[in-house]
């Protein structure tokens, strides 16, 4: 599975959209781009996935760049419920169901 | 709530014991995974069960092993615990062929501490 790059940390304004990206230069053809995120003391949660066209879901929205080397994951009205960490994710489906999570980046919505 | 528990909540352990972690996974899944989880670190992949049989392994020792149940409850094993074994272990369900991607679902984790 392809390498991802995020900032460690991040904050964000309650009401306002909050952008993080996610870079993954060596992706391949095959590989999908998962975002899950982890609120404290729980476990991982999924929000979207996406190849290569533009998704959006009643979380998030996923946008991924035209060459597939880097994407952002849009939460367009931040809560405080939103603090978590958000982890990017690259694999092929074929994988199978494993993950391989990085160290995701630590975002905080502040009121 | 993802209908995955995991039991117990927390627990501690003293260096060279063995414990057994437990897991139920979401009513109908068929494949579940476990990871472990350090502190301030993001989830690594320990195993995978699928019907019962062991698919796909990351890089831990053989005293990490696993069962799957029929009902599809699971669980999880580690023998001659270490220092470094104290983390937080998940396991996540899915109805899938392990040869496909479906949406996984995590339990809460059981916190082990190892003194």
């Amino acid at each position: 599975d392809a390498k991802t790059t995020q900032p460690p940390s991040m904050d964000c304004a309650e009401g306002r959209a909050a952008n993080l990206p996610c870079n993954h230069s060596t992706i391949s053809g095959n590989e999908y781009v998962y975002w899950y995120r982890q609120i404290h003391s729980q476990g991982p949660q999924y929000i979207i996935h996406g190849l290569k066209n533009n998704e959006t879901n009643e979380m998030a929205s996923l946008i991924i760049t035209e060459d597939r080397k880097s994407s952002t994951l849009i939460l367009p009205h931040a809560t405080l419920r939103d603090t978590a960490v958000y982890y990017c994710i690259v694999r092929v489906v074929a994988a199978g169901n494993k993950l391989t999570f990085g160290g995701g980046t630590r975002v905080l919505v502040k009121p | 709530e993802t209908g995955v528990t995991q039991s117990p909540t927390h627990l501690i352990k003293t260096r060279g014991q063995q414990v057994t972690l437990r897991c139920s996974s979401q009513s109908g899944h068929n494949t579940v995974s476990w990871y472990q989880q350090a502190l301030g670190q993001g989830p690594q992949f320990i195993f995978q069960y699928y019907r019962e049989e062991e698919n796909g392994r990351g890089n831990f020792p053989p005293r990490f092993s696993g069962l799957q149940f029929p009902n599809y409850s699971s669980e999880l094993n580690v023998n001659a615990l270490e220092l470094d074994d104290s983390a937080l272990y998940l396991c996540a369900s899915s109805l899938a062929d392990p040869s496909s991607y479906n949406e996984q679902f995590f339990g809460p984790g059981t916190r082990l501490t190892v003194l």
